[in-house]
């Protein structure tokens, strides 16, 4: 069955450290790849989103993605965060041949302590 | 512009009624889909509507959850005879329906069948 994995379920780090959340996705074809953010009471919101053209993606609030083809990846990073980057984060795949659908990994809860 | 709404935004019910929960998407969007957010299954696809085309059910756990789009517009997801499983939060979305695309995610519905 197509699946979508995020490999970790909560991360805590630092301010000022380091980010990067991995997903791997289970589909041989053409995929659009996402990553949504939850902030505490918030509903979802999107980061960024790859379709085609350039695999390294930036989007919001200073996050980047790369897609890997060959690994099946869209890992998410964001070289230093912030107190504010404190949500449950999404990645989420369109897969070509169940339409505009979206499969979505269990999800990562980063905390970020100030 | 204002984006996907639903309501009641939270709704407790009892064990065996019907509910009825409603989305409102961004005005021009013709594709509307229909997610649940849970604790054990995470964030799970039910039903997706695209314009006049028939709906992609596929997601639906079972016959007693149903869900129509009234005028291309507004939906309505039903669950009859409630379930304590069925506690969760529902999400409405709503996107461009023209291809390649992003979804735009409402607050959700959080319910809860005692």
């Amino acid at each position: 069955a197509q699946s979508v994995s995020q490999h970790n379920h909560h991360v805590i780090l630092s301010e000022a450290a380091s980010l990067e959340l991995g997903c791997n996705y289970s589909y041989g074809g053409t995929v659009n790849l996402f990553w949504y953010v939850q902030y505490p009471g918030q509903h979802l919101q999107l980061l960024l989103k790859y379709f085609s053209g350039d695999p390294l993606v930036k989007g919001i609030k200073g996050f980047e993605a790369e897609f890997i083809k060959s690994k099946f990846s869209f890992n998410l990073r964001k070289p230093s965060v912030q107190w504010s980057d404190t949500a449950e984060y999404f990645c989420a795949v369109n897969m070509g041949a169940a339409g505009n659908k979206l499969t979505f990994g269990g999800g990562t809860r980063v905390l970020v302590k100030p | 512009g204002a984006g996907v709404s639903q309501s009641p935004s939270n709704k407790v019910t009892e064990k065996g009624k019907d509910v009825e929960l409603r989305c409102d998407p961004i005005s021009g969007h013709t594709a509307l889909y229909w997610y649940r957010q849970s604790l054990g299954q995470g964030l799970e696809f039910l039903i997706y509507f695209q314009g006049n085309s028939a709906p992609d059910k596929s997601g639906l756990p079972s016959d007693r959850f149903s869900a129509e789009r009234t005028g291309g517009s507004v939906s309505t997801l039903t669950i009859q005879r409630t379930q304590q499983e069925d506690s969760a939060v529902y999400l409405c979305a709503s996107s461009m329906g023209t291809g390649q695309e992003t979804q735009y995610f409402g607050p959700g519905t959080r319910l809860l069948v005692l």
